[in-house]
């Protein structure tokens, strides 16, 4: 049974620091592996997918990379503004359409 | 491309009433839709998968009777909390894929309030 966990489970930081979120899975058997941003009270919005076959995504200041061998996804925040405070989701993709998701890692970048 | 609609983004009930979510997909034909739930500061857990057509999967300890699953099209499923009660409350989300492809979209969620 595929279980996703993410460290840690809160994090504060300055503006401006680079920071990285950690998220394990259990099953390597992934087709592939989802970060999400959830702000309070709000619904998810995708932020980087990354296949099996990859290595890494990124999207402007923000990188996941994937290593399924040591069953680990990190998502990587460089020059982090109070504007990504949120709650990071990670998800796994399990094939069958089922996805496993992590509890989450709460940021909060101050000013 | 690949847009699933979740409509009411947040709903305040009666305790006994009973409360409609709707998952569309609005640019693609869902074969299989899931449903969501997430409680305060845990992850979402899987509740059910439904299949157009067939009548849904619920993953174990989640009450059927209670969370009713519709899937009539390949473009809408239902959620009908029936009862609903307080510790119901929580934030419903689907998430919608379609055959031949290779991931899954998810609507915007649903923050229903029981009081």
């Amino acid at each position: 049974k595929q279980e996703v966990t993410q460290i840690p489970a809160a994090l504060s930081v300055p503006e401006g620091e680079n920071l990285v979120l950690n998220c394990s899975f259990t099953d390597s058997a992934i087709y592939n592996l989802q970060w999400f941003r959830q702000d309070p009270g709000k619904g998810l919005t995708s932020l980087l997918l990354i296949q099996s076959s990859q290595r890494e995504q990124t999207s402007g200041r923000l990188n996941a990379s994937l290593d399924k061998s040591s069953g680990r996804s990190t998502l990587y925040i460089a020059a982090s503004q109070p504007g990504d405070s949120a709650t990071y989701l990670c998800a796994a993709y399990t094939g069958g359409f089922k996805t496993i998701f992590g509890a989450g890692t709460r940021l909060f970048v101050k000013a | 491309g690949a847009v699933v609609s979740q409509h009411p983004s947040w709903v305040i009930c009666k305790s006994g009433t009973s409360v409609k979510i709707e998952c569309r997909s609005l640019d693609f034909q869902a074969t299989t839709m899931f449903w969501y739930r997430q409680f305060p500061k845990q992850s979402l857990m899987l509740m059910a998968t439904s299949n157009e057509g067939s009548k849904a999967t619920y993953e174990q300890g989640v009450e059927k009777d209670k969370f009713l699953i519709n899937h009539a099209s390949l473009t809408l499923s239902t959620l009908t909390v029936t009862s609903a009660h307080p510790e119901d409350s929580s934030f419903y989300i689907c998430s919608a894929g379609w055959t031949g492809g290779d991931g899954y979209t998810f609507g915007s969620g649903t923050r229903l309030t029981v009081v």
